[in-house]
């Protein structure tokens, strides 16, 4: 299957600072990725869709100010949590849109905010 | 309330046994998807069943599409420990690219 890499795997930082993420797809450009959020044993929470050249479109409740979503290219998007607080931390995934309506994931990305 | 009913929430098996997966909706779905995933990863594409009524098999996996496209199974034979994992289904509504994700099956094999 296709290969998305995302970075970091693991981070830690202060709170009120910031935090960016990175997602790529390796082997095939991705007009479309999306990044999702997921607590211990639940299932994953779709955050916003990140299409390439143009706004990310976010699902309710989610605070685009605070998760600044960039895809600047079609193999690139990233998620920046600004003033990243304690409440912030969790386990944040991106995918990419492959044919049709099938996704590839990254290995996900562990924030914890002290 | 979630699009896909995903049931049970958490299954214990000996290795050796069966065990089904289900997913079901009042929705019709484009595509269904099936992912595994692992602690600290994220999820793996098993498959994908777009025609309804469609059943694929994957080794030990087997997978199947219902006619109508509201629902769909997981069945694992002679589950081994390896297979323990979080399993997901996710469907695609027609013109849409977003997943909606069932609530997830914690799956445990016991060796």
């Amino acid at each position: 299957g296709a290969v998305v890499s995302q970075h970091p795997s693991r981070v830690i930082c202060k709170s009120g600072t910031s935090v960016k993420i990175e997602c790529r797809s390796l082997d095939f450009q991705a007009t479309t990725m999306f990044w999702y959020r997921q607590f211990p044993k639940q299932s994953l929470m779709l955050m916003a869709t990140s299409n390439e050249g143009s706004k990310a479109t976010y699902e309710q409740g989610v605070e685009k100010d605070k998760f600044l979503i960039n895809h600047a290219s079609l193999t690139l998007s990233t998620l920046t949590v600004t003033s990243a607080h304690p409440e912030d931390s969790s386990f944040y995934i991106c995918s990419a849109r492959g044919q049709g309506a099938v996704q590839y994931f990254g290995a996900g990305t562990r924030l914890s905010v002290l | 309330t979630q699009l896909l009913e995903q049931s049970p929430q958490f299954l214990s098996i000996q290795e050796g046994e069966n065990l089904t997966v289900y997913c079901n909706s009042s929705s019709v779905f484009s595509s269904l998807q099936w992912y595994r995933q692992e602690p600290g990863e994220g999820p793996v594409l098993l498959v994908t069943v777009v025609t309804g009524g469609e059943v694929k098999k994957l080794k030990r996996l087997t997978f199947q599409f219902g006619d109508a496209r509201k629902d769909s199974s997981l069945h694992i034979t002679a589950a081994q420990p390896g297979d323990t994992g979080l399993y997901l289904c996710a469907g695609a509504l027609a013109n849409d690219y977003k997943l909606s994700f069932g609530a997830g099956t914690t799956v445990t094999v016991r060796a």
